[in-house]
């Protein structure tokens, strides 16, 4: 079965510095990996989505990257802004169209 | 233009009531989905229906009914309410054949029972 993890749970970083947070993923049959934003009380809002073929997709100063054999991603936000402050989740899809998600990863970045 | 709505944005009941949350996608897709958010954040997939007809139940109790009376609306029935239930429940939706699959979530609504 699918499980999906990210390290850290939460993460706090001054303004302006480049972050990284991680999303590992237990079976490599994938047919793409989506990064969501969650602001407290709100909906998801799609980042990223990358195809199983491709390794790395690139949106303003967000940066996603899948190593499917290895099983991860990386998502990358460059030069942090304290508006980046939200709850990010990573999710794969399988073959049943089904999305398995991440524990998420709750961001603060402090101005 | 909101892509995918869902009433009522918050929930309030007792135990034991009959509720339903509805959910409509104006994407023209013809996948639809209802995850639970527990309240340690976690998403789960319930049901996902496709061109109305069930393609996933992850073991939902049958409590839990959903019902799709066309392409663009997916509702989600719950009997018996019971405390376990509270939780932010979303609705989302995608293009089956398309390659990426994108899903579009919507806001989300806040169940809580008394």
């Amino acid at each position: 079965k699918q499980e999906v993890t990210q390290i850290p749970a939460a993460l706090s970083v001054p303004e302006g510095e480049n972050l990284v947070l991680n999303c590992s993923f237990t079976d490599s049959a994938i047919y793409n990996l989506q990064w969501f934003r969650q602001d407290p009380g709100k909906g998801l809002t799609s980042l990223l989505l990358i195809q199983s073929s491709q390794r790395e997709q690139t949106s303003g100063r967000l940066n996603a990257s899948l190593d499917k054999s290895s099983g991860r991603s990386t998502l990358y936000i460059a030069a942090s802004q304290p508006g980046d402050s939200a709850t990010y989740l990573c999710a794969v899809r399988t073959g049943a169209n089904n999305l398995f998600f991440g524990t998420g990863t709750r961001l603060t970045v402090i101005p | 233009d909101t892509a995918v709505s869902q009433t009522p944005k918050y929930l309030v009941t007792q135990m034991g009531n009959d509720k339903s949350i509805k959910c409509e996608q104006n994407l023209g897709h013809d996948t639809m989905y209802w995850y639970k958010q527990d309240s340690k954040k976690f998403l789960k997939i319930m049901f996902s229906y496709n061109n109305k007809e069930l393609i996933i139940n992850e073991t939902v109790p049958n409590r839990f009914s959903p019902k799709s009376p066309d392409k663009a609306h997916l509702n989600l029935h719950i009997n018996s309410l019971e405390l376990g239930d509270s939780a932010v429940y979303f609705c989302a939706s995608s293009q089956w054949d398309r390659v990426d699959n994108e899903q579009f979530f919507g806001p989300g609504t806040r169940l809580t029972v008394l």
